[in-house]
């Protein structure tokens, strides 16, 4: 149990598009998730918290207009890349809080190459 | 700021051995959570080990335990009998009062056969 997933696993797309990257949360319901941004060789570092039905909190330092979060049901929140440049390229990682519960569980990664 | 220390970028061991990961952190917190993760090769997060700062009591799940020391902010990770499947990167976090999970800029363990 406790599995969480995220679509897709890597993607490659050129300066200036959009990209959506989905996590889910596959087995519990999750009222709050995560997203973090992975650098090469870093650590992982919160860019915003994900809440069911209402607005994203975005950490300090990061574009809320350009890493769209949309939590639209307990099972799923999606991160969009607007206007991706290549200073984007990272590994992004969600993590899902279950519903009443004290853990949170990982998704396996997006890697986000932006050409 | 509220952050989390791995004073220690790489760290080796050789197999069967025991090795020890330390993790600072500064909190203004009374109760909290404090996690090690694991990040492998292949980047999915595992959990390790997770201590409730109120528990006195320092957690172990089999060949891990930590060294909780509450008035130090200091915990640490011990791995006994290491195997070659514990190289990894390793994470220390803590969770604030808001479930943000904060994190150690990490210790790479290399295991040695």
């Amino acid at each position: 149990g406790a599995v969480v997933s995220q679509h897709p696993s890597w993607v490659i797309c050129k300066s200036g598009t959009s990209v959506k990257i989905e996590c889910r949360s596959l087995d519990f319901q999750a009222t709050t998730m995560f997203w973090y941004r992975q650098f090469p060789k870093q650590s992982l570092m919160l860019m915003a918290t994900s809440n069911e039905g209402s607005k994203a909190t975005y950490e300090q330092g990061v574009e809320k207009d350009k890493f769209l979060i949309n939590h639209a049901s307990l099972t799923l929140s999606t991160l969009t890349v607007t206007s991706a440049h290549p200073e984007d390229s990272s590994f992004y990682i969600c993590s899902a809080r279950v519903t009443g519960g004290n853990e949170q569980f990982f998704g396996p990664g997006t890697r986000l190459t932006v050409l | 700021a509220q952050t989390v220390t791995q004073s220690q970028p790489e760290m080796s061991v050789q197999e069967a051995e025991t090795v020890t990961l330390s993790c600072t952190y500064d909190t203004s917190e009374s109760d909290y959570y404090l996690f090690w993760y694991k990040q492998p090769p292949s980047r999915q997060m595992i959990l390790v080990i997770r201590q409730e700062a109120y528990k006195q009591q320092n957690a172990t799940e089999n060949r891990f335990s930590v060294n909780f020391q509450k008035a130090a902010k200091s915990f640490s990770l011990k791995i006994s009998d290491s195997q070659l499947g514990d190289a990894a990167m390793y994470f220390c976090a803590r969770e604030d009062s808001s479930y943000k999970l904060i994190f150690g800029s990490g210790t790479r363990l290399l295991v040695r056969p």
